[in-house]
């Protein structure tokens, strides 16, 4: 029964370049969460999703991040034009809808050089 | 204003001994959720623990327990017998009812050493 996965597990990028980061949830989950974690910060959530659908994105910075759950395949969240700031570990995290806790992903550590 | 505070950054405790990490949460909801999260120095989110707002008991998991006050808004995490491997971040969070679903907040988290 394999958890929730995410790819890569480091990303390095330039400044400008874009960042493409995958999430698979738990098999017979449909609502996916992205978070960013600061260096020694908790964790900031930023989007819920549930299949071909953002159901809440109040924790998206407006510009230059994008997330999206199609039908087929993993979910992606996606930073465009990186800056330093973008470094940080973004955690994905799914959970059925009759589950309360979220399940999460081992992270991706984007660093931005 | 925050919605979850960990008013412990960092937290000592002899091994075998029982320690308790402090938990205040700010909603107006009726329906919530509490969780207690582990994030040991490799990075990955554990999920330890979750108290429902309506549940009576104190959630016990094992080692772990959450003594929940819910007139005092606090859910404090009570390790019990600490071991070497306790030695994490931890996370309080919560989830307020929505139909929408699922919303975490995090606190700051506390870390937490434990000392042989």
């Amino acid at each position: 029964n394999a958890g929730v996965m995410q790819n890569p597990r480091h990303l390095v990028r330039r400044r400008g370049q874009e960042a493409r980061l995958r999430c698979s949830p738990m098999k017979g989950h449909s609502h996916v969460y992205w978070y960013r974690q600061l260096p020694e910060e908790g964790l900031k959530f930023m989007v819920y999703l549930q299949k071909e659908n953002i159901i809440d994105e109040s924790g998206m910075p407006k510009e230059r991040f994008s997330a999206e759950f199609p039908k087929e395949g993993p979910s992606i969240l996606r930073i465009q034009q990186v800056v330093r700031g973008d470094s940080a570990a973004y955690f994905c995290a799914s959970s059925s809808g009759l589950i309360y806790e979220q399940y999460f992903g081992p992270g991706t550590r984007l660093t931005v050089t | 204003a925050q919605k979850i505070t960990q008013t412990q950054p960092g937290m000592f405790v002899q091994e075998k001994e029982a320690v308790t990490l402090d938990c205040t949460y700010d909603t107006s909801d009726q329906s919530y959720g509490l969780f207690w999260y582990k994030q040991p120095s490799s990075g990955e989110m554990i999920f330890l623990i979750y108290q429902g707002s309506y549940d009576e008991q104190n959630a016990t998991e094992g080692r772990y327990s959450l003594n929940f006050q819910k007139a005092r808004k606090s859910a404090n995490l009570v390790i019990s017998a600490s071991q070497l491997g306790d030695s994490a971040m931890y996370f309080c969070a919560m989830r307020e009812g929505s139909d929408y679903g699922q919303n975490f907040v995090f606190g700051p988290g506390t870390r937490l050493s434990v000392l042989p």
